[in-house]
């Protein structure tokens, strides 16, 4: 299957700094992105999705100034949390696909430790 | 709102056994319907995917079938293996290309 790969796998960060975080496509073009989050036992939140050269779209809930998502080419998206915080510890994971009725090919996540 | 269900959340089997995982949806109007695996602490690793248009998909020992009208779909796992242990998801595909997804069934085969 096609390679998603998400930087970092891990990353402790101090209340009030921004983490960034990476996803590309290793081995094709991804024209949507999509940004999911994990707490504890619970199952995968979409948080947002994002289309290549477009502002990204926000669940209901989730803080579009806070979760900043850049997705400047078809084989990269960011996703930058702003002002950290202890409840914003989560495992996060990206999502690609190449265009629609594809496969959704899923990066081996980040844990994040909000201190 | 679709929401998805698996059952059971958890299951511990001896190695060899056959077994059944269930994950049934709210909303029978989807594109798609994806198994996936996790390991602990990791990603997603894509197991099958099933289109709306189709009743069941196979790789291996893993056999995926879909039945859009009832909302139900299973994941058969023959002759488990240590190996598959895993937490199993399901997902489903609804508009916008979003993936709305289950809990999860924590799997445990012991040796």
């Amino acid at each position: 299957g096609a390679v998603v790969s998400q930087h970092p796998s891990r990353v402790i960060c101090k209340s009030g700094t921004s983490v960034k975080i990476e996803c590309r496509s290793l081995d094709f073009q991804a024209t949507t992105m999509f940004w999911y989050r994990q707490f504890p036992k619970q199952s995968l939140m979409l948080m947002a999705t994002s289309n290549e050269g477009s502002k990204a779209t926000y669940e209901q809930g989730v803080e579009k100034d806070k979760f900043l998502i850049n997705h400047a080419s078809l084989t990269l998206s960011t996703l930058t949390v702003t002002s950290a915080h202890p409840e914003d510890s989560s495992f996060y994971i990206c999502s690609a696909r190449q265009d629609l009725n594809t496969e959704a090919f899923f990066g081996q996540g980040t844990r994040l430790t909000v201190v | 709102k679709q929401e998805v269900t698996q059952i059971p959340a958890a299951l511990s089997v001896p190695e060899g056994e056959n077994l059944v995982l269930n994950c049934s949806f709210t909303d029978s109007a989807i594109y798609n319907l994806q198994w996936f695996r996790q390991d602990p602490g990791k990603g997603l690793t894509s197991l099958l995917l099933i289109q709306s248009s189709q009743r069941e998909q196979t790789s291996g020992r893993l056999n995926a079938s879909l039945d859009k009208s009832s909302g139900r779909s299973t994941l058969y796992i023959a002759a488990s293996q240590p190996g598959d242990s895993a937490t199993y998801l399901c997902a489903v595909e609804g508009r916008y290309s979003t993936l709305t997804f289950g809990k999860g069934t924590m799997l445990l085969v012991s040796p």
